[in-house]
């Protein structure tokens, strides 16, 4: 069966600080894709990245970089040096291919704030 | 950049009315999807259509939910007799093609049934 964790419900850092949000999967399929979304309090998801089961290459995108790591089926976000503007939900998503599933299955979200 | 656009933004509802909230997906995408997000929790996949058709669909989406493509550019989900437990943030997603994972989100109407 497919499931997302992401177990840390809410974190809190005070600006500049780096913090790691949590995501680690379950799938029986070998071809699958995992997502992060920014979810800000005005309610949009916000696409930040993509990322195919065969590519296991960290990525890095400003301040933003993500570890996927299969051994462990982690698929973790870093934020450094944190701003306010980073405060927001964060998903996790993983969708299936092989099994012919196409729909996103969503953890439930790490709520990041952010300090001034 | 191209968007996919949902109307209303909010919606209120009186418990056992009929709603229906609307979408225009990007116009060359040929997948539409419809999510489903409780107040607090976590994004929930409500029912996918390609081809004129729904191809999976989820246990929440029971019979008195439908969507509809009516005229070749909107992308309609109706549920018929609203409860109050149906109260959240509904998600229009559309996709190019079947092999591609570029989903592009709506911004969400969130309904309110009172």
């Amino acid at each position: 069966a497919q499931k997302v964790t992401q177990a840390q419900t809410e974190i809190s850092v005070v600006e500049k600080e780096d913090v790691t949000l949590d995501c680690v999967y379950e799938t029986r399929d070998t071809t699958y894709y995992l997502f992060w979304y920014k979810q800000p309090p005005s309610g949009e998801l916000v696409f930040l990245i993509r990322r195919n089961s065969f590519d296991e290459q960290n990525e890095i995108s400003g301040r933003y970089s993500w570890n996927f790591q299969k051994s462990t089926s982690s698929f973790n976000f870093t934020i450094t040096a944190s701003q306010v503007v980073d405060s927001a939900v964060y998903f996790c998503a993983l969708s299936e291919v092989t099994s012919g599933t196409y729909k996103y299955i969503f953890g439930t979200g790490t709520r990041l704030k952010v300090l001034a | 950049e191209p968007e996919v656009t949902q109307t209303p933004s909010h919606q209120v509802t009186q418990m056992g009315q009929e709603v229906i909230l609307r979408c225009v997906p990007i116009s060359n995408h040929l997948y539409f999807y419809w999510y489903r997000q409780i107040l607090g929790q976590k994004v929930e996949f409500l029912v996918s259509f390609y081809n004129n058709e729904i191809s999976e669909k989820s246990e929440i989406f029971d019979d008195q939910f439908s969507v509809e493509r009516p005229d070749g550019s909107n992308f309609t989900l109706k549920i018929r007799s609203t409860k109050l437990e149906d109260s959240a943030m509904y998600f229009c997603a559309s996709s190019p093609r079947r092999g591609d994972y570029g989903y592009t989100f709506g911004s969400g109407t969130r309904l309110t049934v009172v």
